[in-house]
């Protein structure tokens, strides 16, 4: 079965690192794109970037580069999206999602990271 | 940078009526538009994909049609599982966008 599977629910405080992970099985991981897309609470879905694995070449959207990280350990078929210095609007659902290329849509999507920041 | 709106922002419809969701961008996108069913508490669904391409899995009551700037989701007799946020997506430019979201409720 094809799937993505991410790790568990964040409470961290202002200014504190965090990397969450999505994990891929199922599938050649290093022949799809790994998506972020983030979901503030009650609001819609929102594309900060995507990665491909094969050769890490990454592309974020203007509203998060800098902001956050994204990186992939292709030998144990994970991606991550990092953040140095959280802030209380980083709080949100992230979701990760698989697509064959830059142009494509997302076809499979992870269960999703909830991270609250929180002093 | 693409921006995509969508009409309306909530519908509350009625088993069996018919549903018809409008995604507009802000400059030509050619066929590079898909749509996506999200559940509360679930992760999105694509359910459309070049405008108006199948889904493996996914009920033939949904279709899509459109082209260039305008797009529309249409759901063809509604059924209580349908009741969700359908999101447009755009894959045209180098940086992807979302559709504000249509929240489907059942009457």
């Amino acid at each position: 079965e094809v799937q993505l599977v991410q790790s568990g629910a964040e409470v961290k405080k202002p200014g504190e690192s965090l990397k969450i992970s999505c994990k891929g099985s199922g599938y050649s991981f290093t022949s799809y794109w790994i998506g972020w897309v983030r979901q503030m609470p009650g609001k819609g879905l929102e594309w900060m970037g995507i990665i491909y694995p094969g050769d890490s070449d990454t592309r974020y959207s203007p509203s998060f580069q800098g902001q956050v990280t994204i990186s992939v350990d292709k030998s144990i078929s994970t991606a991550y999206l990092q953040w140095s210095s959280l802030k209380a609007s980083d709080t949100a659902m992230y979701f990760c999602a698989r697509t064959v290329s830059p142009l494509y849509p997302f076809d499979i999507w992870g269960q999703g990271t909830m991270v609250t920041v929180s002093s | 940078e693409i921006v995509l709106t969508q009409s309306p922002d909530f519908q509350s419809v009625t088993p069996k009526e018919k549903v018809t969701i409008t995604c507009r961008a802000s400059q030509n996108i050619g066929s590079s538009l898909h749509w996506y069913q999200q559940k509360p508490d679930q992760s999105p669904k694509l359910l459309i994909k070049y405008v108006s391409q199948s889904i493996s899995g996914v009920p033939s009551r949904f279709s899509g049609s459109g082209s260039g700037t305008d797009f529309n989701l249409t759901i063809n007799s509604l059924e209580v599982e349908d009741a969700a946020t359908y999101y447009c997506h755009q894959s045209s430019s180098l940086h992807h966008a979302f559709g504000p979201g249509t929240k489907v409720d059942i009457k």
